[in-house]
């Protein structure tokens, strides 16, 4: 099945600064997501980006499908951006969504 | 327009018992998937449901398993629990069997 890095692992920041995750993948895909879930552990959709980029207020995600990785951008964090974020893929053919091991952002005031 | 539903979100059972977890998805949505999420192993996929009928599963042992029902509500019954099965268990609905799917909060299962 499709493999799923992410990295770093862990990123901390200070309120206000930029970050961005990376997200690999191992084969083509037909369904990209990012979430982030949160303290009491639902995964929040942030983005269904199969390929292209896409902007939602301080968050945007790019998604090179040829190149096989995604990325997420967070601009000017917030402590409330704490938490995991986790891209999940889909490969074709019937495939089950694949996790990656997530990125634990904290956001220090 | 109402989310995916799980309940019970927290139970404890002992060893030996079974649980039935419930997942409600979002209206029109006729895909519903399960994970189970623990620290060691993180998200794992264990079935996907689609029109009544599982149409894939993950690599758990057959003391776990599912059904879809016609109105699309969905559930996952774990027989003679162990403590490895103490995890958060998350529900997905998506429109159809592809696409972009929404999680439930989750149904925290701790096994004593």
């Amino acid at each position: 099945g499709i493999q799923v890095e992410q990295s770093p692992p862990d990123l901390i920041l200070q309120e206000g600064a930029n970050s961005t995750l990376r997200c690999n993948f191992s084969d083509s895909v037909n369904n990209l997501q990012w979430f982030h879930q949160n303290p009491w552990g639902q995964l929040i959709n942030l983005f269904y980006i199969p390929s292209g980029t896409k902007q939602n207020g301080r968050l945007s995600a790019t998604t090179v499908a040829t190149e096989r990785y995604s990325l997420l951008y967070i601009s000017s964090s917030q402590t409330t951006d704490s938490g995991v974020y986790f891209c999940a893929v889909e490969g074709f053919g019937n495939e089950k969504l694949t996790f990656g091991t997530g990125t634990r952002l904290t956001i220090i005031p | 327009k109402a989310g995916v539903t799980q309940t019970p979100r927290y139970l404890i059972k002992t060893r030996g018992q079974q649980v039935t977890l419930s997942c409600s998805p979002i209206s029109g949505h006729r895909s519903v998937s399960w994970y189970q999420q623990t620290p060691g192993q993180g998200l794992q996929f264990l079935f996907e449901y689609f029109s009544e009928t599982q149409r894939n599963k993950g690599n758990f042992p057959g003391r776990f398993s599912g059904r879809q029902f016609s109105n699309s509500r969905s559930e996952m019954n774990v027989s003679t629990l162990e403590l490895g099965d103490s995890a958060l268990y998350l529900c997905a609905s998506s429109l159809g069997t592809t696409g972009e799917l929404f999680f439930g909060e989750g149904s925290r299962l701790t096994v004593l």
